[in-house]
Order: C-alpha cells, then sequence, then structure tokens
C-alpha cells in the first residue's frame, strides 16, 4: 500500500539555524512529490514539488527540496530559519489513480522557532 | 481572484444535528476533496469528486455525504451519524489527472465542534 511517513512530530530550532524536515514514502513507482505549509487555522499552501528531472527542487519561502531514489526520501530544508516560518508541515504523494488521483499526506512535522 | 472559499470557518453542532460545510471554487478545477484533520493524524480523505454528479467514497466516508451539482461547488454534510465530528476540515481542488503540474488548491478549512 502507498504511505507517507514524517519520523517527526515536532522540531525545535533556533532562528537563523538550518533545518531538514525528512519525508519517506513507499510506492511502487516514483509519484509525484509535494511539500505543503500550514499555519495554525489555515488552509495548506503548497511550499515546492517534484516529478522528474532535476533532484534538487527549490519552492517559495526559501525552501528546498532533495529527492533520493535510493533512500525513498523527499526531504525538505532551509539553510536559515525565520520566526515566521514556525507553522506544520506536511509531506504529501501521488496522485493515486484507485483514489480519484487524489494525494496522500503525513502526519505533519510541527517546526517551532525559538528566539 | 481565483481560489477556493469555505464557509463557514467555525461551526457548532449538537448532538444528533446534520450540518452543511460549504465548498466554494472558481479555479475552473474538474476534481474536488474532502479530507479531515485531527492533531497528530494528517489529513485523511473523506470523499473526492472528479466531475460534476459523480463522487467517490476515500477512506474515512462513514457518517458524511457530499453532493456535486455544479462544477464550483462541493459540499459536506456531517450526519448524526459520524459519531466523532469534532475536527478541522478542508476542501481542495485540481485540475484532474494534472495533479502532478499543480497539486491541490486547499481553501481555509472549517473547524467543527460538537456542543
Amino acid at each position: 500500500a502507498q504511505s507517507v511517513t514524517q519520523p517527526d512530530i515536532h522540531i525545535t530550532v533556533s532562528e537563523g539555524a538550518s533545518l531538514e524536515l525528512r519525508c519517506n514514502y513507499s510506492y511502487g513507482a516514483t509519484p509525484y512529490l509535494f511539500w505543503y505549509v500550514q499555519s495554525p487555522g489555515q488552509g495548506l499552501q503548497l511550499l515546492l514539488k517534484y516529478f522528474s528531472g532535476d533532484t534538487l527542487v527549490q519552492g517559495i519561502k526559501g525552501f528546498e527540496a532533495e529527492f533520493k531514489r535510493s533512500q525513498s526520501s523527499f526531504n525538505l530544508r532551509k539553510p536559515s530559519v525565520h520566526w515566521s516560518d514556525a507553522a506544520e508541515y506536511f509531506c504529501a504523494v501521488g496522485p493515486f489513480s484507485n483514489s480519484g488521483y487524489a494525494l496522500n499526506f503525513g502526519k505533519g512535522t510541527s517546526l517551532l522557532v525559538t528566539p | 481572484d481565483g481560489g477556493i472559499t469555505q464557509s463557514p470557518k467555525y461551526l457548532f453542532r449538537k448532538e444528533g444535528q446534520n450540518v452543511t460545510l460549504s465548498c466554494e471554487q472558481n479555479l475552473n478545477h474538474d476534481a474536488m476533496y474532502w479530507y479531515r484533520q485531527d492533531p497528530g493524524q494528517g489529513l485523511r480523505l473523506i470523499y473526492y469528486s472528479q466531475i460534476v454528479n459523480d463522487f467517490q467514497k476515500g477512506d474515512i466516508a462513514e457518517g458524511y455525504s457530499v453532493s456535486r451539482e455544479k462544477k464550483e461547488s462541493f459540499p459536506l454534510t456531517v450526519t448524526s451519524a459520524q459519531k466523532n465530528p469534532t475536527a478541522f476540515y478542508l476542501c481542495a481542488s485540481s485540475i484532474w489527472r494534472d495533479i502532478g503540474s499543480y497539486g491541490y488548491t486547499f481553501g481555509s478549512g472549517t473547524r467543527l465542534t460538537v456542543v
């Protein structure tokens, strides 16, 4: 069965420090891969996506992600975190034809940024 | 500007009562989705619709119903059969079969609370 795992439920980083959020997936082929961000009480905003080509993709707000086929991973990174980056981050994979081309989401990683 | 509008932002339901959450989009997207979000659970698919007058159950459809009479609208009814309806509900839309290019567009969500 297709699945996506975000191993870290909570992460705390200091402002200005680097950030890496992990995402692993289980799927027979390389799916589309996405990272979304959610501020409290809000919907989700797309940060970046990958399907093919360069395995390092750039997104909005200074985020980037690297696809590693051998590790079935799509980790999100940012060189220097800002206090406004505190939010919930979701990795998503898909689309899957047996669910109307819906995306499958991980359980999320909550990012706390300290001064 | 194009987008998805969910209403109301907050909704309170009494025991045994049906309530309907509204989702409207003006993006001309074919597909629409309803997800339920609970703390630590990520997003779980309730229902999806690829075209007008057609919809399919997702992973947790029990106690919910939907309709898709217009391309722009995909309302979700939480029935009295849903025993634990308190959650954050997110509506999303996409260009069907081209999710890889654009991903989802999300609404800002409806928080439903049983009182």
